[in-house]
């Protein structure tokens, strides 16, 4: 989850199977943690979230599971497509400076071989 | 519902000239308006928190004076970027929420290159 130079962690996985994104995050007092898929060139589009109250939650062929003890968030896609390709962004919300702000994990580009 | 638009969605401009931004909510009303920075193949980093009819809040190492914000109206908030150079190349992103602490919406961004 650290922010990192030009470099983008890529997981790449085939067609059909599962796929598995991982962040950290820093800040203990964040209460809230969303999954964005941005494409080339598009703004980030909500995947999925969760709040700091729970420690799963399951969409559409999507799973996010929070482990709050190792500050730790995972987002799960179940029979991965090759329009799941994309860049996948976590991020924490928590209040700061009196302002309810979102903080971007560094990112992890997926590549799905047909 | 909760769409927001940010126009235009790429300009090029030359150094020095100074560039505006617009980042509307189609149909919602937005007290609190975000605008994010991404150079290629990095995140999202915050710029500055603007809420409307009051000053904007900018985050660390970031210019108020020269990354101007205005957030006029409940749909409306603007992000100028004065006497651009190369380096503000960018793609730049906002985002709107109702009230502080909802959900935000994000906009496709605008992509701004100084030549």
């Amino acid at each position: 989850g650290e922010s990192v130079g030009l470099h983008l962690p890529t997981l790449s996985v085939q067609e059909g199977d599962n796929s598995i994104i991982n962040c950290a995050y820093s800040n203990s007092a964040s209460d809230y943690f969303i999954w964005y898929k941005q494409e080339s060139g598009k703004g980030p589009q909500f995947i999925i979230d969760i709040r700091s109250n729970m420690d799963k939650r399951q969409g559409q062929r999507v799973t996010v599971l929070l482990n709050k003890t190792v500050k730790h968030l995972s987002l799960q896609i179940a029979a991965t497509q090759p329009g799941d390709s994309a860049v996948y962004f976590c991020a924490e919300g928590a209040w700061m400076d009196s302002s309810y702000k979102l903080i971007f994990g560094s990112g992890t580009r997926l590549l799905v071989r047909p | 519902g909760a769409v927001v638009s940010q126009h235009p969605s790429r300009v090029i401009c030359k150094s020095g000239t100074s560039v505006k931004i617009e980042c509307r909510s189609l149909d919602f009303q937005a007290t609190t308006m975000f605008w994010y920075r991404q150079f290629p193949k990095q995140s999202l980093m915050l710029m500055a928190t603007s809420n409307e009819g009051s000053k904007a809040t900018y985050e660390q190492g970031v210019e108020k004076d020269k990354f101007l914000i205005n957030h006029a109206s409940l749909t409306l908030s603007t992000l100028t970027v004065t006497s651009a150079h190369p380096e503000d190349s960018s793609f730049y992103i906002c985002s709107a929420s109702r009230q502080a602490g909802d959900e935000q919406f994000f906009g496709p961004g605008t992509r701004l290159t100084v030549l």
